[in-house]
């Protein structure tokens, strides 16, 4: 069963405008939230976290919002640029689990100039 | 500092035929976790080792089985190889206390044909 869940497969954004990619998740133990960044032919690297007991954390262009009641996280990234076309993985994870990564499917970004 | 590094980089193998992947986790980690990337999805948790010790699993067959060595690198095997193996297989490493932050990379490009 797919806890984590990314519903927009793809996303197109004009250089310098806001991207948000949204994030869905079942489970209510999760604890821990991440978004990572994928470029083809590398490994995901991290890209910012989110603590169950905040609701939001700023990283330079880069926030992630966290809505506990709603199950429900977004990462927003202010002003979007070329480089940051790629594939971004939202994963969440519980301290009783030894925050083992359940991942979403990903949505893939393309910043256009 | 080394990140973390898989080998090798693309193989293809056989229906029915073994398998072995290698991971080489970051300096100091002594955590290592594998997940399987299918095509058009999010890597899915096969397993933990956590001092040479696995420390949990995913729902992957008993086929899927690893090892860890005294220096934290990793080992990846899957027997009796099927079609559906076929996958990106991503290592990911984790500092002492520091589960929350898994490094991956760049994973192994496996074809079962």
């Amino acid at each position: 069963d797919q806890q984590v869940k990314q519903n927009s497969p793809s996303l197109s954004v004009q250089e310098g405008r806001i991207s948000i990619l949204n994030c869905d998740y079942t489970n209510s133990m999760f604890d821990y939230f991440l978004w990572y960044k994928k470029y083809p032919a590398e490994g995901p690297t991290f890209l910012i976290s989110i603590s169950s007991i905040k609701d939001k954390n700023e990283d330079g262009r880069f926030t992630v919002f966290l809505n506990k009641s709603a199950k429900h996280l977004s990462l927003h990234i202010v002003p979007s640029q070329p480089g940051d076309s790629a594939v971004y993985f939202c994963a969440a994870s519980e301290a009783s689990n030894d925050y083992k990564l359940s991942f979403g499917a990903g949505t893939t970004v393309t910043v256009r100039a | 500092e080394t990140g973390v590094t898989q080998s090798p980089t693309h193989l293809i193998k056989t229906r029915g035929q073994q398998v072995t992947l290698r991971c080489s986790s970051q300096s100091g980690h002594n955590t290592v976790s594998w997940y399987q990337q299918a095509l058009g999805q999010g890597p899915q948790f096969i397993f933990q080792y956590y001092r040479e010790e696995e420390n949990g699993r995913g729902n992957f067959p008993p086929r899927f089985s690893g090892l860890q060595f005294p220096n934290y690198s990793s080992e990846l095997n899957v027997n009796a190889l099927e079609l559906d193996d076929s996958a990106l297989y991503l290592c990911a490493s984790s500092a002492p206390g520091r589960f929350t932050e898994a490094f991956f990379g760049q994973g192994t490009r496996l074809t079962v044909v």
